[in-house]
C-alpha cells in the first residue's frame, strides 16, 4: 500500500493560520483521489472533518466549522488541510486518508500545537 | 443518535484468537457498508477491514489476510471481527465506524463514492496480545 506522508508535528499561535500537508508518493497523482481528513484528541475516537476532491467537489463534517477547509497542491502532489483562526481546541492530531486500491489507507498523523 | 459500541477486547496470548463485536443503532445499519480501524499504542490509525451491506464483499488490508474475518448480522445490527493467530503487532485498540458506499468503474476497481467516510466511530475496545 502506498505511504501517505504527513509532518510529524506543526505548531501556530491562536488566531494564526496552520496548514497540515498530506503528500502522496510520486506514483499516483493527488488529483485523481479523494483526500479525507480526521482529527483525534488523546483518549478519544478520531473525529471526521471534511473531505476534498476539488472545489467542486467537497463535503464538511456534521458540526465542523467553515475555518477547517482541503485544497490541494498538484505541483506538490499534496493534499491540504487549513485551518484558519486557530483556537486551543483545535490542538490535536490530524490523519488524511486515500483510497488507492481496495483499501483504506491513512498518513502517519500530524501532532498540531496550538502555542 | 448515532451509536457504535464495541465490545469482546481484552488480553490474549500469541496464535489465540478474540472476536470483537460493535453494536450500531440510530441508523439504519443494513444501509451501509461498515469498517474496522485500528489503532496501535502510541501509533496512528490503520484500517483493517470493510463488508459491504448484505455481506457479499469484504476487504482486508495485506496485513490480516488469512487470520481476521469481518462480519456481520443486519438483523441484530452488530458488525464483528474474528481474529484468530493473533501477533503481537496486532496489539492495538480496535474501532468500528461507518463507512461510504461504492460503486465499480469501468475498469472493474471498486470506487469511493465523493461522500463522508468513517462519520461515526465508537470509542473502541483494547486488545493486547502478549504472553
Amino acid at each position: 500500500q502506498p505511504v501517505l506522508t504527513q509532518p510529524p508535528s506543526s505548531s501556530a499561535s491562536p488566531g494564526e493560520s496552520a496548514r497540515l500537508t498530506c503528500t502522496l508518493p510520486s506514483d499516483i497523482n493527488v488529483g485523481s483521489y479523494n483526500i479525507y481528513w480526521y482529527q483525534q484528541k488523546p483518549g478519544s475516537p478520531p473525529r471526521y472533518l471534511l473531505y476534498y476532491y476539488s472545489d467542486s467537489d467537497k463535503g464538511q463534517g456534521s458540526g465542523v466549522p467553515s475555518r477547517f477547509s482541503g485544497s490541494k497542491d498538484a505541483s506538490a502532489n499534496t493534499g491540504i488541510l487549513l485551518i484558519s483562526g486557530l483556537q486551543s481546541e483545535d490542538e490535536a492530531d490530524y490523519y488524511c486518508m486515500i483510497w488507492p486500491s481496495n483499501a483504506w489507507v491513512f498518513g502517519g498523523g500530524t501532532k498540531l500545537t496550538v502555542l | 443518535e448515532v451509536q457504535l459500541v464495541e465490545s469482546g477486547g481484552g488480553l490474549v496470548q500469541p496464535g489465540g484468537s478474540l472476536r470483537l463485536s460493535c453494536a450500531a443503532s440510530g441508523f439504519t445499519f443494513s444501509s451501509y457498508w461498515m469498517s474496522w480501524v485500528r489503532q496501535a499504542p502510541g501509533k496512528g490509525l490503520e484500517w483493517v477491514a470493510n463488508i459491504k451491506q448484505d455481506g457479499s464483499e469484504k476487504y482486508y488490508v495485506d496485513s490480516v489476510k488469512g487470520r481476521f474475518t469481518i462480519s456481520r448480522d443486519n438483523a441484530k445490527n452488530s458488525l464483528y471481527l474474528q481474529m484468530n493467530s493473533l501477533r503481537a503487532e496486532d496489539t492495538a485498540v480496535y474501532y468500528c465506524a461507518r463507512d461510504n458506499e461504492y460503486y465499480y468503474d469501468s475498469s472493474g476497481y471498486l470506487i469511493p463514492l465523493l461522500a463522508e467516510t468513517f462519520d461515526y466511530w465508537g470509542q473502541g475496545t483494547l486488545v493486547t496480545v502478549s504472553s
